[in-house]
């Protein structure tokens, strides 16, 4: 049975600071593995997808890495802003497009 | 466009009531998938749902039940609320077709179920 960690459960950074939120996964065989957003009281927003076959996913100033063999990945925020202000979660899927499975999440704060 | 619809936004039952949350996926998509996201922690999966057929199931009891309709819209129930049953309740939609294909699932705002 997968399980997904992540680690801090919440974290608070200076405004303009790269940041770095870590998941990690118990069982390797996943299709792919995605990092979500969500505000509060509000649903996910997808920020990044990484296929199994890839290393890593950029998009803007967010960078997410994959590291299959030691069931890692990482979300690196880049020059961070208040408005990153959210909670963040990692998800793995086992085949396809089927369940996710997600980790608790890390409650990201910048501050002004 | 519109994105993933659910209703209502909020809810509030007692316990052993019944309730039904519905939601409108993505338009283009056809598939419908309920997660429950209790307080402080991350989306469990209750269930998935393609061509009006249950798909794949989570682990959770059989009091909580779902429909697809033609149009793919679908609701959830549950039976016999229990106070552990109050959390956030959110629906993703996706594509069948595109299961295999690293496609990411689309979320709904949730509907918020407070048992008292």
């Amino acid at each position: 049975k997968q399980e997904v960690t992540q680690i801090p459960a919440a974290l608070s950074v200076p405004e303009g600071e790269n940041l770095v939120l870590n998941c990690s996964f118990t069982d390797s065989a996943i299709y792919n593995l995605q990092w979500f957003r969500q505000d509060p009281g509000k649903g996910l927003t997808s920020l990044l997808l990484i296929q199994s076959s890839q290393r890593e996913q950029t998009s803007g100033r967010l960078n997410a890495s994959l590291d299959k063999s030691s069931g890692r990945s990482t979300l690196y925020i880049a020059a961070s802003q208040p408005g990153d202000s959210a909670t963040y979660l990692c998800a793995s899927s086992s085949f396809g497009n089927e369940k996710l499975t997600f980790g608790t999440g890390t409650r990201l704060t910048i501050i002004p | 466009d519109a994105g993933v619809t659910q209703s209502p936004t909020h809810l509030i039952k007692t316990r052993g009531q019944q309730v039904t949350l519905r939601c409108s996926p993505k338009s283009g998509h056809d598939t419908v998938s309920w997660y429950q996201q209790a307080l402080g922690q991350g989306p469990q999966f209750i269930f998935q749902y393609y061509e009006e057929e249950e798909r794949q199931r989570g682990n959770f009891p059989d009091r909580f039940s779902g429909h697809q309709f033609p149009n793919y819209s679908s609701e959830l129930n549950v039976n016999a609320l229990l106070l552990g049953d109050s959390a956030l309740y959110l629906c993703a939609s996706s594509s069948w077709g595109d299961r295999y294909s690293n496609q990411p699932q689309h979320f709904g705002d949730g509907t918020r179920l407070s048992i008292l």
